[in-house]
């Protein structure tokens, strides 16, 4: 089992480019959440998928949006990158409800330049 | 506001002692709260979780405890090895009340723990 894997794990953006980062979530798993790291901080929650509908959104802008497919991988879309968009970008899945463990990937790392 | 703090941003311990990490939280009511591990350049890795109606949960040389009273859980580990030099996440539903559910975590900054050989 490979676990969480995400693609790439690095990307150089310049400002008003738009991304897409890519996530497999571990074999069984259902769920996909992404979530955004910046240095020094905690992940801070961007939004969920579940069963190919957004389920929960946190504080971000519509400028973040995901998409999950039928096999359960998932894509994240950030559109007119800003500076304060460089961070690393984890993916996590989980299974079923909500207080499961959730299994992260390793991230992309995300420069705006 | 609603707020999550971990004691420090770094600790220093001497190989064999117990870290002990504390992670206190404002303004939620979390039906559990979780721990995880994150290594430079990865990403976090669960350790534990404990339910708001457990005081306490051990895994191996990790211990956890929860005390929704004082809106407090301490992680603890025991005879601490340079291998477990890392820094530590706690999670918490962000539940406006218990019961409310979430499906997202709310994360602490988290606290580098180093131990020396």
């Amino acid at each position: 089992d490979a676990g969480v894997t995400q693609s790439p794990t690095h990307l150089i953006k310049t400002r008003g480019q738009q991304v897409t980062l890519r996530c497999s979530p571990k074999s069984g798993h259902d769920t996909v959440s992404w979530y955004q790291q910046a240095l020094g901080q905690g992940p801070q929650f961007i939004f969920q998928y579940y069963e190919e509908e957004e389920r929960q959104r946190g504080n971000f802008p519509d400028r973040f949006s995901g998409h999950q497919f039928p096999n359960y991988s998932s894509e994240l879309n950030v559109n007119a990158l800003l500076l304060g968009d460089s961070a690393l970008y984890l993916c996590a899945s989980s299974f079923g409800t909500a207080d499961n463990e959730q299994f992260f990937g390793p991230g992309t790392r995300l420069t705006v330049l | 506001s609603q707020k999550i703090e971990q004691n420090s941003e770094a600790l220093n311990i001497q190989e064999g002692k117990t870290a002990t990490l504390t992670c206190n939280y404002t303004n939620y009511s979390p039906a559990y709260l979780q721990w995880y591990r994150q290594d430079p350049g990865r990403g976090p890795v669960f350790l534990l979780l404990i339910r708001e109606n457990e005081k306490e949960k051990r895994k191996e040389r990790l211990k956890v405890t929860f005390d929704t009273t004082l809106k407090q859980s301490l992680f603890h580990i025991t005879a601490s090895q340079p291998a477990d030099s890392a820094t530590y996440l706690c999670a918490l539903d962000p539940a406006e009340y218990s019961g409310a559910g979430s499906y997202q975590l709310t994360f602490g900054k988290g606290t580098k723990l180093s131990v020396i050989p």
